[in-house]
């Protein structure tokens, strides 16, 4: 396995645009997370998953903002009717459930997101 | 003020140079994690710990619970180390759901 991995890595897009990004955990992680980075920030925390189950949503999320883990596998995040305040560094993370090896993140490389 | 506050926002130094990047926390908190941050975003688990002292080849990470302040210390610094070194803590049984720091911008000269 190779880490987690997201796709696209890069996105630009027109303001008023859907975009999709796609998240890809490590195989036996059954934790998933999206954070958001702006420049010269740190992330901040979007949403999260164990298996399919969103447990958490942060008040970031509007309602343009919709995630989803259909098989408790790979997550997807959308954004509807894009905003040029949109634009940032879309990170997804899995982790293990604790016991073992607790709690420790991987991250993806993240996806960037330019609304023009 | 932020929940999460690191010191400082940036850092030069010399090749050979001990570094140290403090972190201080407002919260209650099950975890605190350092993490390292390279120029394009892939963000990498340094260190995870809730107590005590943990150590890396040349990083160590340090914590203390009642003072709320972990430290992250690395030796020998090398222009390769230079990136963003983020602090972040996590609550409760969601280990994953982290509160950041802004991070430190760590640049190591040859």
């Amino acid at each position: 396995d190779t880490g987690v991995s997201q796709d696209p890595r890069h996105k630009i897009t027109k303001r008023g645009q859907n975009v999709t990004f796609r998240c890809d955990p490590i195989s036996e992680h059954n934790r998933l997370y999206w954070y958001r980075q702006t420049l010269g920030q740190g992330p901040e925390f979007l949403t999260y998953f164990q298996n399919e189950a969103q447990l958490e949503k942060s008040r970031l999320l509007s309602d343009r903002f919709s995630a989803e883990r259909p098989k408790g596998s790979f997550s997807t995040l959308e954004i509807q009717r894009t905003e040029q305040g949109d634009s940032a560094m879309y990170l997804c993370a899995s982790s293990s459930p604790a016991g073992g090896n607790t709690g420790e993140l991987f991250f993806g490389e993240g996806s960037r997101l330019t609304v023009l | 003020k932020n929940e999460v506050e690191q010191s400082p926002q940036n850092l030069t130094a010399q090749e050979g140079e001990f570094i140290t990047i403090n972190c201080s926390y407002s919260v209650g908190i099950s975890a605190l994690h350092w993490l390292q941050q390279h120029p394009g975003g892939g963000i990498v688990s340094l260190f995870m710990l809730s107590s005590g002292k943990k150590k890396h080849g040349r990083l160590i990470a340090t914590i203390n619970i009642q003072e709320k302040h972990s430290s992250l210390h690395i030796t020998a610094s090398h222009p390769r180390d230079s990136a963003v070194y983020i602090c972040a803590v996590s609550g409760g049984t969601s280990y994953g759901k982290l509160t950041f720091g802004q991070g430190t911008i760590l640049t190591v000269h040859p």
